[in-house]
C-alpha cells in the first residue's frame, strides 16, 4: 500500500497568511494526487484534482503543486471560512489512501 | 443537480451486520462507479472499495475483504455497502462517493452525506 504523509497535522494561521501543506507519498505517484477540504460534520469536498487542477467553483486561492513523491498545498490567502482540515488522496495504485489530515485554525 | 442521499443512522452490537444505502439522483447512475470511505470519530478517511453499477463488479481493500460486500439496484439508482461481523473499531461515518465518468477510480468529486454507524454492546 501506498502510504501518504502529511504535515503539518496541525497549523494557525491569521487571516490573509500563506498556508502551506505537504504530503509526501510512499511511492511515485506520478500527479495522482488529490486535495479535500472537510468541515466538522460535513462530507469532504474537493478542490484539486490530478496535483494541481483546480475543481470548478473552488476559488484560485486554493492551489496544488508537485509530482511524484512530494506534494504541495497552498491558500495563497487564509479566509475564516477555510477552516477545515485538509486531506490528500493518492489515485495512482489500489489501495486508495489518505494522507492523516491536516487541521487549519485561525489565529 | 447530482445528488447521493444515504440512509440514516444505525447502532448495532458486535457481531452484527449493517447495510447502508446510497441513493443516487441528477445522473446516469450505470455511468459512474461508487465507492464507499468512512471515518472514524476525529481520525482520518479510510477507504474500503467500490462498485461498478453497471456490470456490478467490485474491489474491496484487502483489510475488509470477507467482510465488506457492495451491492446495487439500477432501478433505484442505489448502492449498498453491508459490512459483517461488527467490531467497535468499526464505529465510524460512512460515505458513499461518485468519480467521473470512464474511471474506476481517481478523485471522488460527489460525496453523501455520510451515515453514523455506531457499534456497541
Amino acid at each position: 500500500d501506498i502510504q501518504m504523509t502529511q504535515s503539518p497535522s496541525s497549523l494557525s494561521a491569521s487571516g490573509g497568511d500563506r498556508v502551506i501543506i505537504t504530503c509526501r507519498a510512499s511511492h511515485d505517484i506520478t500527479n495522482s494526487l488529490n486535495w479535500y477540504q472537510q468541515k466538522p460534520g460535513k462530507a469532504p469536498k474537493l478542490l484539486i484534482y490530478d496535483a494541481s487542477n483546480l475543481e470548478r467553483g473552488v476559488p484560485s486561492r486554493f492551489r496544488g503543486s508537485g509530482s511524484g513523491t512530494d506534494f504541495t498545498f497552498i491558500i495563497s490567502s487564509l479566509q475564516p471560512e477555510d477552516i477545515a482540515t485538509y486531506y490528500c488522496q493518492q489515485h495512482d495504485n489500489l489501495p486508495l489512501t489518505f494522507g492523516g489530515g491536516t487541521k487549519v485554525e485561525i489565529k | 443537480q447530482v445528488q447521493l442521499v444515504q440512509s440514516g443512522a444505525e447502532v448495532r452490537k458486535p457481531g452484527a451486520s449493517l447495510r447502508v444505502s446510497c441513493q443516487a439522483s441528477g445522473y446516469t447512475f450505470n455511468a459512474y462507479f461508487m465507492h464507499w470511505v468512512r471515518q472514524a470519530p476525529g481520525q482520518g478517511l479510510e477507504w474500503l472499495g467500490w462498485i461498478n453499477p453497471n456490470s456490478g463488479g467490485t474491489y474491496y481493500a484487502q483489510k475488509f475483504q470477507g467482510r465488506v460486500t457492495m451491492t446495487r439496484d439500477t432501478s433505484i439508482s442505489t448502492a449498498y455497502m453491508e459490512l459483517s461481523r461488527l467490531r467497535s473499531d468499526d464505529t465510524a461515518v460512512y460515505y458513499c462517493a461518485r468519480v467521473p465518468a470512464g474511471h474506476s477510480y481517481g478523485f471522488f468529486e460527489y460525496w453523501g452525506q455520510g451515515t453514523l454507524v455506531t457499534v456497541s454492546s
